[in-house]
């Protein structure tokens, strides 16, 4: 079955700092890949996606490469801040048949960023 | 500010009340969905409605029901719960369930305790 592996945590880094949190996935067919952020108190929201093998999602500073060949989907920023402190979760979802757009989410990855 | 609106923020029920959980997106979306996520866990998946016919039932408990009255609003009725129904419930929607895996939008979700 299909399924995500991210990176454990919590993290904990100083403002400013680079942000890597490893994602990988097995799935069958072509799947769509996401990260969602969770802030406190607050649902899910959608931070990037990528639908294809190369493909580069970006927002707000973080980015992830859709890397096939090592079933890759690692989140990075180049300087975090405390407002980016949240929950991370990685996700894929596979293309067609009865799967009507189901997610399957990694474990989540739990960020916090200090002054 | 999400799109999807969920309500009540906040519910504590008995264990032999009935109540309802309601979710509104006018964004025009015609997939929509139910997940429940406990603390420091990924949301899981319990409901898909497309086009206002369920086509997902992720072996929930008769207790919980989902009603979708139109393509704008989802509720899911709650009855005789238990304490480990706790949780945080989410409404999501997506343009088109499945075959072009558009992305969920989630709402911020209704903290519901059982007692």
């Amino acid at each position: 079955g299909d399924s995500v592996t991210q990176m454990e945590g919590p993290v904990t880094l100083s403002e400013e700092a680079f942000l890597t949190i490893n994602c990988t996935y097995t799935a069958t067919g072509y799947p769509s890949l996401f990260w969602y952020v969770q802030y406190p108190g607050e649902g899910l929201q959608l931070l990037l996606k990528a639908t294809k093998a190369d493909d580069k999602g970006s927002n707000k500073g973080f980015e992830a490469t859709y890397r096939k060949e090592t079933t890759s989907f690692h989140l990075e920023k180049g300087s975090v801040q405390v407002s980016d402190s949240a929950v991370y979760f990685c996700a894929l979802s596979v293309n067609g048949g009865t799967s009507y757009g189901k997610l399957t989410f990694g474990q989540g990855t739990i960020l916090t960023v200090h002054p | 500010d999400t799109e999807v609106t969920q309500t009540p923020k906040h519910l504590v029920m008995g264990m032999t009340n009935k109540k309802s959980l309601k979710c509104e997106q006018h964004m025009g979306h015609r997939a929509m969905y139910w997940y429940k996520q406990k603390a420091k866990k990924p949301p899981e998946l319990m409901f898909v409605y497309s086009y206002e016919k369920l086509s997902i039932n992720e072996s929930v408990p008769s207790r919980f029901s989902p009603e979708c009255p139109n393509s704008s609003l989802l509720n899911l009725h709650l009855h005789a719960l238990q304490p480990e129904d706790s949780a945080l419930y989410l409404c999501a929607s997506s343009q088109e369930g499945g075959r072009n895996n558009s992305p969920l939008h989630f709402g911020n979700g209704t903290r519901l305790t059982v007692t």
